[in-house]
């Protein structure tokens, strides 16, 4: 069974200060790797996604993430972070042969600090 | 497109109480999800169906229960609520596998529901 770590669940930073989130997956099969940003009271938006190819993926507001197969890892990072980045992340993992299922990690808040 | 709606926003139910939480979505997706979050502990599938007509249970099934008539509607069932079931509950769709591939497997989630149980 698959399963996803968010090795830090609150990450406070400056702002314009560069930041990376931490992810790291279990899995026996190959994956799809995803990034998703909550805004305070809102629901899940998709920041970017691991499919195949290019392990550097770039998404939105700025963010880019790298998937390392050997590493089982999916760190997502930002050059310079804004107030508005301060939001709860959250990394997810689907089995490429598992239709769309989606397992969650448990989340790292991100607080941006003036 | 309005993507995916949930109602209500908000709910207090009594302990013992039922109710049921609406999601619906306007992009002909196949596939659709209920998520339960809690704090600290990400989001756990509760149910999803893979069509109208067929659903199944996910991690943490005990308590609900779902439908799908139809291709846009997923209700989510409350029979007996208890405080357990405080949480903030999501609903998501997402394409068929390999037929979208701009989608690309990704779900579009819902605004939530948040229900209070006492």
């Amino acid at each position: 069974a698959q399963s996803v770590t968010q090795l830090d669940s609150q990450v406070p930073v400056f702002e314009e200060a560069p930041v990376e989130l931490r992810c790291n997956y279990s899995s026996s099969v190959s994956v799809y790797l995803f990034w998703y940003v909550q805004y305070p009271n809102q629901g899940l938006q998709l920041l970017l996604k691991y499919l195949s190819g290019s392990t550097l993926v770039k998404g939105i507001n700025g963010f880019e993430a790298e998937f390392n197969k050997s590493q089982t890892s999916f760190h997502l990072r930002k050059p310079s972070v804004h107030i508005s980045d301060t939001a709860e992340y959250f990394c997810a993992v689907s089995e490429g042969n598992a239709g769309n299922m989606l397992t969650f990690g448990g989340g790292t808040r991100l607080m941006v600090k003036p | 497109n309005a993507g995916v709606t949930q109602t209500p926003k908000f709910r207090i139910l009594k302990i013992g109480q039922s109710m049921t939480l609406q999601c619906a979505q306007d992009m002909n997706h196949n596939y659709m999800y209920w998520y339960r979050q809690d704090p600290g502990m990400g989001l756990k599938l509760i149910y999803y169906s893979v069509g109208a007509g067929i659903t199944d249970k996910g991690e943490v099934p005990n308590g609900y229960n779902v439908s799908r008539s139809t291709t846009e509607d997923f209700p989510l069932r409350l029979e007996l609520a208890a405080p357990s079931q405080t949480s903030v509950y999501f609903c998501a769709s997402s394409p068929l596998p390999g037929l979208a591939p701009e989608s690309g497997e990704t779900q579009y989630f819902g605004p939530g529901t948040r229900l209070l149980v006492l």
